[in-house]
C-alpha cells in the first residue's frame, strides 16, 4: 500500500524558511515523479513542483520560481521542499503526491501558516 | 499551457447519477485528465484518467459507480447511485511538458 506521510509545516514569519518533508513506502520510489501541490484555506488545489522519476529534471510553478527548492534522498525514499522568503500567500496545506500524469496518490498534508 | 475550467457547483439527488465537466481550452483540447475526489476535511483522492477518445482508467478501490467519458474538448465523470460520501469537491488535472494545471474544481451536493 502506498504511503505518503508528510513533515515539517509550522508558523513562519514572512521572509522566513521553512523545510517540508514527505516519506515515502509501498512503492519503488526511485522510478517516480514526485510532486508537491498545495491547499490555500478555503481555495482550490494548486500545483507548486515536481521531481522527475529518472534523471533530476525539476520542475516549478511561477508563483514559486526562486524562493522553493525540490529535492529527493533516494537512499531514504523521501521528497523534500525547502521553501525561503515565505509570503503570506504561501499560506496553505501542503501536499506530497507520487505520479506526473495523473497524480495517483496522496498523503495527509501538512499545514504551513506564515504571519507575523 | 493547459487551462481547465469547470463548473464551481452542482447537486443531485441521492440514488440519481450526476454528470461532471471538465473543459479544456481548444489548444490542448485533446489532451488526458486526471479526476480527484476531495470530501469534507480530507485529502483529495485520484479517481481516474480520461482519454479525448473516452477511454478511462480508474485507480485502485474506486468503486463501479464512477466512470467517465469525453466529447471534443469536454471531459466527464459521471457518478451513479449517489451516496452521501459522494458529497465532495471534485477537481480535473492534467499536465503539459514542465507544468500541471488544476481545474477550479466543481462542489457536488446530494440532497
Amino acid at each position: 500500500e502506498v504511503q505518503l506521510v508528510e513533515s515539517g509545516g509550522g508558523l513562519v514569519q514572512p521572509g522566513g524558511s521553512l523545510r517540508l518533508s514527505c516519506a515515502a513506502s509501498g512503492f519503488t520510489f526511485n522510478t517516480y515523479a514526485m510532486s508537491w501541490v498545495r491547499q490555500a484555506p478555503g481555495k482550490g488545489l494548486e500545483w507548486v513542483s515536481t521531481f522527475s522519476g529518472s534523471g533530476g529534471n525539476t520542475y516549478y510553478a511561477d508563483s514559486v520560481k526562486g524562493r522553493f527548492t525540490i529535492s529527493r534522498d533516494r537512499s531514504k525514499n523521501t521528497l523534500y521542499l525547502q521553501m525561503n522568503s515565505l509570503r503570506g500567500e504561501d499560506t496553505a496545506l501542503y501536499y506530497c503526491t507520487k505520479g506526473d500524469e495523473g497524480f495517483d496518490s496522496w498523503g495527509q498534508g501538512t499545514l504551513v501558516t506564515v504571519s507575523s | 499551457q493547459p487551462v481547465l475550467t469547470q463548473s464551481s457547483s452542482a447537486s443531485a439527488s441521492l440514488g440519481s447519477s450526476v454528470k461532471l465537466t471538465c473543459t479544456l481550452n481548444n489548444r490542448h483540447s485533446t489532451y488526458i485528465i486526471a479526476w480527484h475526489q476531495q470530501q469534507p476535511g480530507k485529502a483529495p483522492r485520484y479517481l481516474m484518467k480520461v482519454e479525448g477518445s473516452g477511454r478511462y482508467n480508474k485507480g485502485s478501490g474506486i468503486p463501479d459507480r464512477f466512470s467517465g467519458s469525453s466529447s471534443g474538448a469536454d471531459r466527464y465523470l459521471t457518478i451513479s447511485n449517489l451516496q452521501s460520501e459522494d458529497e465532495a469537491d471534485y477537481y480535473c488535472e492534467t499536465w503539459d511538458i514542465n507544468s500541471w494545471v488544476f481545474g477550479g474544481g466543481t462542489r457536488l451536493t446530494v440532497l
